[in-house]
């Protein structure tokens, strides 16, 4: 069963405060990929990665790092968090072997202060 | 370009009636097409996909989906809804170019279904 992971579920910080968010994901994919969701506005990709090292700028990146540490690894990095990040962040991975389905995460609850 | 269309950003039914959700996409060459859900307060879910083959796909939860590659869309229905059918459901369209591959999602059609 394909399976990912998020920490923390829930985050509250301050703006200017510094936030990352981790994902796992024990399904051997090579692609990962960091949403934000808010009213009005679906799915927005904030950056994506092919394998270990390897990142993606997505289509709303401002304001936003990333970094894949391991095939399993892909971590989001706010280091100025501001209020207009306050969100619902998930987390996908997925692969071409797998017809490009992606598997989710929970979410991550994000507010900013 | 690419894109997804869900017209009806909420759509209202009655419990026991049918029901028909609507994706229209714009892609050059055979996509890959989804439908997922994300019923409240969870992640989202897969509902259906389709690539290639028979174009009428079965999914979960008694919906099924007809591909129609003339009219660009790729529909959902279900013959009876159930009140815990009240989600969030979106469509999307895999686009692939050399190493890159990612969906590009509709805004989603929110499902309230009165018991």
């Amino acid at each position: 069963e394909a399976a990912v992971t998020q920490s923390p579920r829930n985050k509250v910080t301050v703006t200017g405060g510094n936030v990352t968010l981790s994902c796992r994901q024990t399904n051997s994919h090579n692609y990962m990929y960091w949403y934000r969701q808010d009213t009005g506005h679906g799915l927005r990709l904030i950056h994506y990665s092919y394998g270990a090292g390897n990142l993606q700028i997505g289509d709303v990146p401002d304001g936003y790092k990333a970094t894949r540490t391991t095939q399993e690894d892909f971590f989001l990095l706010l280091e100025l968090a501001s209020p207009s990040q306050t969100s619902l962040y998930f987390c996908a991975s997925s692969d071409w072997d797998w017809g490009y389905e992606q598997y989710f995460g929970p979410g991550t609850r994000l507010t900013v202060l | 370009a690419q894109s997804v269309t869900q017209p009806d950003a909420r759509v209202t039914v009655s419990q026991g009636a049918s029901l028909q959700l609507r994706c229209k996409y714009s892609y050059s060459g055979t996509p890959y097409l989804f439908w997922y859900v994300q019923y409240p307060r969870q992640g989202l879910q897969l509902l259906l996909k389709y690539y290639s083959g028979d174009p009428v796909v079965q999914g979960v939860n008694g919906f099924e989906a007809e591909f129609s590659k003339s009219n660009s869309s790729f529909h959902p229905r279900k013959a009876s809804v159930h009140w815990s059918d009240s989600a969030v459901y979106f469509c999307a369209v895999s686009h692939n170019v050399g190493d890159n591959s990612k969906l590009i999602w509709g805004l989603g059609t929110s499902l309230v279904v009165n018991p």
